[in-house]
């Protein structure tokens, strides 16, 4: 059981738009603005997204976007494109004595 | 460009080790942490730990202590993630990546991964 509660899938039409939650607690994603969303296509290696809750590296769209709520973080997928399907993971960093971050379970995202 | 590449994939028995290297290039490799992250067939992401290859200086996971040492050897810009007393539930593709921002542990660029298959 992963630590941060993702929605297992979520799907959109071209052009549409989708969010896809993330919910931890006040020791994870409510207490820090440390939140990360990670990209992964099949087989490839996950590729940073969003980081500190919203902030885009260089490079990625901004058609996506995030956000936090409470213990809630969010990724929003505006103008969904059929690239963008992929699997999409949380993390954040967490103040528990065993690990130091935490990762969604994760949410496969399927363009229509 | 900045770059990591890993090493290739391994199959090994259980209660054998396994030590999975990944290369830095493109920018000082001192001056950024690299952390491990691992992914069993068909699951999500699972943190391991990192090392600051600058001083050498680890925190693993409280999962893998006592079975994972991560080293580095700066001559050659490369990270180690050695595993050892494998088990059939370790095989997974392992990924290094460095992490951009420490405190907020962004892992902005990451190895290609490397598959550790255990099986008798």
């Amino acid at each position: 059981q992963s630590a941060l509660t993702q929605p297992a899938s979520v799907s959109g039409s071209p052009g549409q738009s989708i969010t896809i939650s993330c919910t931890g607690t006040s020791s994870d994603v409510g207490g820090y603005n440390y939140v990360s969303w990670y990209q992964q296509h099949p087989g490839k290696a996950p590729k940073l997204m969003i980081y500190e809750v919203s902030n885009r590296p260089s490079g990625v769209p901004d058609r996506f976007s995030g956000s936090k709520s409470g213990n809630t973080a969010s990724l929003t997928i505006s103008g969904l494109q059929a690239e963008d399907e992929a699997d999409y993971y949380c993390s954040s960093y967490t103040s528990s004595s065993t690990l130091d971050v935490v990762f969604g379970g994760g949410t496969k995202l399927t363009v229509l | 460009q900045v770059q990591l590449v890993q090493s290739g994939a391994e199959v090994k028995k259980p209660g054998a080790s396994v030590k999975v290297s990944c290369k830095a290039s493109g920018y000082t490799f001192t001056g950024y942490y690299m952390h491990w992250v691992r992914q069993a067939p068909g699951q999500g992401l699972e943190w391991m730990g990192w090392i600051n290859p600058n001083s050498g200086g680890t925190n693993y996971a409280q999962k893998f202590q006592g079975r994972v040492t991560m080293t580095r050897d700066t001559s050659i810009s490369t990270a180690y993630m050695e595993l050892s007393r494998l088990r059939s539930d370790d095989t997974a593709v392992y990924y290094c990546a460095r992490v951009v921002v420490p405190a907020a542990i962004v892992m902005d660029v990451w190895g290609q991964g490397t598959t550790v298959t255990v099986s008798s």
